[in-house]
Order: structure tokens, then sequence, then C-alpha cells
């Protein structure tokens, strides 16, 4: 059974300041998938991640996958209160397993 | 234009009752998904289609059937509607054998009284 693991599964962060997100699963996958909900919203993509070894940057926010330790991270540098919301990873594309996501709130 | 829609976005209806959900994609996705989102915010799939055909067909009570009359729908049927059937129910698609991700609905919020 694929099994995808996130933590922390909360995350309160201080604005300004760097932290990281983890995404391990339990099953060969090489390809690797972040989203963003934001309370009472639908599921936003943020990143594909196809390969190992592959990064990915978009803002304040990046992401990176080991597929050898079957691990993702999400990067998330000098927090800013509009990046407050629930960030999933999922992999595998038939079934696009999710994890239970981590809720990060961005504080002054 | 909406890439993925479904409707209704708010369905309230008493236990016991049958009820649809349905789900349009505008994409040219050959793959199609249902997902269950619980009050502690965990995703589930429940059920995949790729071309109209049944991929993936998880622990799901039969009381739940999915209709695909075409590639760009997919439906879903409750009977017998139950007070634990309250849940956010996303509709996906994506290409499945692109590296492309999958792109979701809005969200129906069923709540069963």
């Amino acid at each position: 059974e694929l099994k995808v693991e996130q933590n922390p599964l909360f995350l309160s962060m201080q604005e300004g300041k760097n932290y990281t997100i983890y995404c391990n699963y339990s099953t060969t996958s090489d390809r690797l998938y972040w989203y963003r909900q934001d309370p009472g919203k639908s599921l936003e993509s943020l990143f594909v991640l196809l390969s190992n070894g592959a990064v990915k940057q978009e803002g304040r926010l990046m992401a990176s996958l080991d597929t050898k330790a079957r691990l993702s991270t999400l990067h998330i540098t000098a927090a800013v209160h509009d990046l407050s919301a629930t960030y999933f990873c999922a992999v595998d594309i038939t079934r696009l397993a999710f994890g239970k996501g981590n809720q990060v709130v961005v504080i002054p | 234009d909406t890439a993925v829609s479904q409707t209704p976005k708010y369905l309230v209806t008493q236990m016991g009752n049958d009820k649809s959900i349905k789900c349009e994609q505008n994409l040219g996705h050959d793959t199609m998904y249902w997902y269950k989102q619980d009050s502690k915010k965990f995703l589930k799939i429940m059920f995949s289609y790729n071309n109209k055909e049944l991929i993936i067909n998880e622990t799901v009570p039969n009381r739940f059937s999915p209709k695909s009359p075409d590639k760009a729908h997919l439906n879903l049927h409750i009977n017998s509607l139950e007070l634990g059937d309250s849940a956010v129910y996303f509709c996906a698609s994506s290409l499945l054998q692109k590296n492309t991700e999958a792109f979701f609905g809005q969200g129906t919020r069923l709540t069963v009284v």
C-alpha cells in the first residue's frame, strides 16, 4: 500500500524566517506533486517534480525531490502571511496518493 | 472558462436520500478522479477513470457509483446517504501519460442531516 507521510502536520512560522516541510513516500515513484489549499478552497498545483534531484522554485517556495530517499522537501524562504495555507504532496499520477498535509500559519 | 467544474457547490440533504454530483472538464484530459476530503482535510481517492474505463476503485461503499458517459464527464451518484458521507468531494482530471499535474474542481460540500 502506497503511504505518503508529511511532517510536521502543523507549523507556525514567523514572518521573515526560513522553514522546510517534508514529504516521505513508501514506494518507488519518480513523480511527485505539491499542492496548496487555502481554507474552503480547492487545490492549486504548485510544483511537479519528475526525476531524482529535480528542483523547482517559484517565488519564496522551492521544492526538491530525492527519489532514492523517497523524500521531497518544500522550503519556504522569508515566510510571509500570504503563504499561510495547507500544503499537500502527492505521488503516482494513476491514483495521486496524498499525504495528510502540512498546515502552515505565518504569524507576524 | 473553468477547467474542471463541479455542480453543485453545496449540497444539504437528509439521511437516506439519493444524490448526484456532476463533474466536467474542458482540458482534453483522459483521466478523471473523485476524491473525498474529510473534516481533518485528509484527501482519499475514491475512483479513477481513464478514457471512460474504471481503473481505480478504492474501498468505497457500493452506495457510491461513478459514471463516465464520456472522457470529459465523471459523475458521482450516492444512494442512501449517511451522516458519515458528509465531506467535501473533489473531482480532478489529468493526462495520464503526460508528466503534468492533475487539476481540481472547486469541490462539493455535502452535508447530510
